[in-house]
């Protein structure tokens, strides 16, 4: 089945600088891929996905990117804030496996002012 | 609309006790999941539904059961509750398709089994 990894598990970044979330998977056959995001004892947000036939989307300050040859995506947040402070899950789907979205272990944002 | 809808929102239980989780969702979602969150292993899927009857095993299946007799209603069975149970529980559902595969998430139930 696929697998995703997600690094790094923790990220500290100040305020106004930009972070990164990388991702990789393991089955070329994956073709969506979202972004999520859990506030702490909230529930999963999506904040921004990706498909196979696009290498990059941007939505404000929030981008991804996708390689599809070496099989990993990344979140990057630029202009940080304090309430980006969360724990954000990539993850991946792929047609064959109907509609279930394997995660990554999620890498938890601490953005200080 | 109501959302996902999930009860209880804390649960504890002894060893051995069964409990049903329950998830309703009101946005005529086809497909609905359920997921455990554990720290620092994320989230992993339990079993699924992509309709009304039909029903499927995700990742960690052991230890639950699930059916889906109507479009709304998708409860997780755990017939003898175990500690390594203990967890916060997610249901998600989304619309049929790819034109938007957004996932709904509940608002979690935290289970401990003691």
């Amino acid at each position: 089945g696929e697998n995703v990894e997600q690094h790094p598990s923790t990220l500290s970044v100040q305020e106004g600088d930009s972070a990164v979330i990388k991702c990789t998977y393991s089955d070329s056959a994956s073709n969506y891929f979202p972004w999520y995001k859990q506030e702490l004892g909230k529930r999963p947000q999506l904040i921004i996905d990706i498909r196979s036939n696009v290498g990059e989307k941007k939505d404000q300050r929030i981008a991804v990117t996708l390689n599809k040859t070496a099989k990993h995506f990344s979140l990057h947040i630029t202009e940080t804030q304090p309430e980006d402070s969360a724990v954000y899950f990539c993850a991946a789907r792929n047609s064959n496996s109907g509609y279930a979205l394997n995660f990554g272990k999620g890498t938890s944002l601490l953005v200080t002012p | 609309n109501a959302g996902v809808t999930q009860t209880p929102k804390f649960q504890v239980l002894k060893t051995g006790q069964s409990m049903t989780l329950q998830c309703a969702q009101d946005m005529n979602h086809e497909y609905m999941s359920w997921y455990r969150q554990d720290p620092g292993m994320g989230l992993r899927l339990i079993h699924y539904s992509v309709g009304a009857g039909i029903t499927d095993q995700g990742e960690v299946p052991n230890g639950y059961n699930v059916s889906r007799s109507t479009t709304e209603d998708f409860p997780l069975r755990l017939l003898s509750a175990a500690p390594s149970q203990t967890s916060v529980y997610f249901c998600a559902s989304r619309k049929p398709g790819t034109a938007n595969e957004k996932l709904f998430f509940g608002s979690g139930t935290q289970l401990s089994v003691l």
